[in-house]
């Protein structure tokens, strides 16, 4: 089974500057997605980045980027320039593509940033 | 371009009752999953459909069931409520024009409270 491990529950931030926030998966499968999902107090659970397992150049999407490494099966997001409306809960999570696709969430980690 | 949308918005039940959850999937997307997220923790999967089969269960009890609609619409029904169900429920589709299979796009839940 797939696993997903978010280690740090609440990471702060001041304005403008820049945040990384760290995962870290398990899988036996070579194939596969990784994403970052934000959670906003509104509860709409808003797609990040994605990653596909086979792709070495990791994901950038504006201000957010991933450090992707495979071997390591690490999966962190890098949100640079932070804004006052980064503030949410961040969810990494693991899944397949396709007709029997299926998202494997870890914990979340709550980032606050200061004006 | 609408959303997935979910009905109702909250929902308050008793011990004992029963509850069914709606679930419109964002037109095209011919796949919906349901997530169960625990105040504080990451969304849990619970079923996938595809084509009005299920594709996917997670690891929840007989009393959770799901179907889906030749219109691609779901419906997740919950028997015999218990306390821990108390849950925001998270409907996601996929498998169409708009994201095809890369990323599944949710709704904005449905909060169940379990008196």
């Amino acid at each position: 089974a797939q696993t997903v491990t978010q280690s740090q529950p609440e990471m702060s931030v001041q304005e403008a500057e820049t945040v990384t926030l760290s995962c870290t998966y398990d899988t036996s499968e070579s194939d596969y997605y990784l994403f970052w999902y934000k959670q906003p107090p509104s509860r709409q659970m808003i797609l990040v980045i994605r990653q596909e397992a086979y792709k070495q150049q990791n994901a950038t999407e504006n201000r957010f980027s991933v450090n992707f490494q495979k071997a390591a099966k690490s999966f962190s997001l890098k949100i640079s320039d932070s804004q006052l409306g980064d503030a949410a809960m961040y969810f990494c999570a693991y899944g397949y593509t396709g007709a029997n696709s299926k998202l494997t969430f870890g914990k979340g980690i709550t980032l606050s940033v200061r004006p | 371009d609408a959303g997935v949308t979910q009905s109702p918005t909250h929902l308050i039940k008793t011990r004992g009752q029963q509850v069914t959850l709606r679930c419109s999937p964002i037109s095209g997307h011919k796949s919906v999953s349901w997530y169960q997220q625990v105040l504080g923790q990451g969304p849990q999967f619970i079923f996938q459909y595809y084509e009005k089969e299920e594709r996917g269960r997670g690891n929840f009890p007989d009393r959770f069931s799901a179907r889906q609609f030749p219109n691609y619409s779901s419906e997740l029904n919950v028997n015999a409520l218990l306390l821990g169900d108390s849950a925001l429920y998270l409907c996601a589709s996929s498998g169409g024009q708009r994201g095809g299979w890369n990323e599944q796009f949710f709704g904005p839940g449905t909060r169940l409270t379990v008196l």
